[in-house]
């Protein structure tokens, strides 16, 4: 099986550009999580999404960052513009349901702002 | 939002030995999930280890076992028989079982000495 897929691994980009991450679950799993993780630090949730739906966005810095599962398998996370704090590793992860369900993680990509 | 506290931030332990990392957390709920992963250097995430708070019994894995204290709030992992390969950092993490989100500690690094 397939495990949670996630592009590019790395990227490098200057300070108010933009950029994009991509991640494709698991086959079958209805819920999928972006987690950002500073150097130094656990991962925190950024958004959830159940489907196409998002579950909780509370943490997102909505002026900047923006994420979607249009069809309910890939989704996107965005950032515009980006700042240097957003140095991170971006993880997703899937889980089959919602519901205290394990959570797969992707290799994650590492986004450097400069 | 719940908390969980990794109070080392590096351990080492001899090839074959034994070895505890420890984690607290805090939480008002009686139903939630405890989970240890682990994160080789630049690679992705695993899941080591699972525990249900409903369940008495401490989860094993292998050589992976888990001491859940409910009443302490503590949740420990034991590495038995360490190998090269357990080298990683090691993230305890808390689920909340109404909307699985994961919060996570800031991580252990154990270095296996051959």
């Amino acid at each position: 099986e397939a495990g949670v897929a996630q592009s590019p691994r790395y990227k490098i980009i200057e300070k108010r550009q933009s950029v994009a991450f991509w991640c494709n679950p698991i086959s079958g799993h209805a819920t999928l999580y972006w987690y950002q993780q500073i150097l130094g630090q656990g991962p925190k949730l950024l958004i959830q999404f159940q489907n196409n739906g998002v579950v909780d966005d509370s943490q997102l810095p909505k002026d900047r960052f923006s994420a979607e599962r249009l069809k309910g398998v890939d989704s996107t996370l965005k950032i515009q513009p980006a700042k240097l704090e957003d140095s991170a590793v971006y993880l997703c992860a899937s889980s089959q349901t919602w519901n205290s369900d394990t959570q797969y993680f992707g290799p994650g990509t590492r986004l450097t702002v400069l | 939002a719940q908390t969980v506290t990794q109070s080392q931030p590096e351990m080492s332990v001899q090839e074959a030995e034994t070895v505890t990392l420890s984690c607290t957390y805090d939480t008002s709920e009686s139903d939630y999930y405890l989970f240890w992963y682990k994160q080789p250097p630049s690679r992705q995430m695993i899941l080591v280890i699972r525990q249900e708070a409903y369940k008495q019994q401490n989860a094993t894995e292998n050589r992976f076992s888990v001491n859940f204290q409910k009443a302490a709030k503590s949740f420990s992992l034991k590495i038995s028989d360490s190998q090269l390969g357990d080298a990683a950092m090691y993230f305890c993490a808390y689920g909340d079982p109404g909307a699985n989100n994961l919060f996570f500690g800031t991580g252990t690094r154990l270095t296996v000495i051959p």
